[in-house]
């Protein structure tokens, strides 16, 4: 049983367009989620996060949406670069001070020059 | 700070055969995990660990015992190798425990069993 979901194997985009990378979830007890960018033969690493009493947190390019009754979250890039291209991975932890990470399988990102 | 680093990068083992994947951290985080990545399945959690001597199961923990005598380090022993663990390990670490920690990852290291 799948708790996060990415719908999306992969995505492609243009350079300079908008990038949007879909995370559903189904643990209502989730409280906290986190995007992950990886490179190939690279770990892991953070790229944004945020917290269920927020819907907006914005770094940068990237920004991530939460709509907590739809269960959604959602990341977008603006404007995406080649070097954006990338698996992104979305991640949910909750329940308190359940620190424990689930993740979604990832979707890989091409941003084309 | 070197942040997470693991040992080996790269490992074939026979099946059978005994290892351990090193991971540490000079950050003095207090959380530390391992997690396992396989093509299509995301990252799914073995063990964890909150604290020097304190260990925990995660999601798919058969096949791998651990342990935490220091704050720095937190090995992973394969006790009997099988195909089926053939996949990338990946080391993390937290500053604290609380489920708003962001978790650092180490570079990983890909182990194939023969």
């Amino acid at each position: 049983d799948q708790q996060v979901k990415q719908n999306s194997p992969s995505l492609s985009v243009q350079e300079g367009r908008i990038s949007i990378l879909n995370c559903d979830y189904t643990n209502s007890m989730f409280d906290y989620f986190l995007w992950y960018k990886k490179y190939p033969a690279e770990g892991p690493t953070f790229l944004i996060s945020i917290s269920s009493i927020k819907d907006k947190n914005e770094d940068g390019r990237f920004t991530v949406f939460l709509n907590k009754s739809a269960k959604h979250l959602s990341l977008h890039i603006v404007p995406s670069q080649p070097g954006d291209s990338a698996v992104y991975f979305c991640a949910a932890s909750g329940g308190g001070s359940n620190y424990k990470l689930t993740f979604g399988k990832g979707t890989l990102l091409t941003v084309n020059p | 700070n070197a942040g997470v680093t693991q040992t080996p990068k790269f490992q074939v083992l026979k099946t059978g055969q005994s290892m351990t994947l090193q991971c540490a951290q000079d950050m003095n985080h207090e959380y530390m995990s391992w997690y396992r990545q396989d093509p299509g399945m995301g990252l799914r959690l073995i063990h964890y660990s909150v604290g020097a001597g304190i260990t925990d199961q995660g999601e798919v923990p058969n096949g791998y015992n651990v342990s935490r005598s220091t704050t720095e380090d937190f090995p992973l022993r394969l006790l009997s190798a099988a195909p089926s663990q053939t996949s990338v390990y990946f080391c993390a670490s937290s500053y604290g425990v609380a489920n708003q920690e962001t978790q650092y990852f180490g570079p990983g290291t890909r182990l194939l069993v023969l």
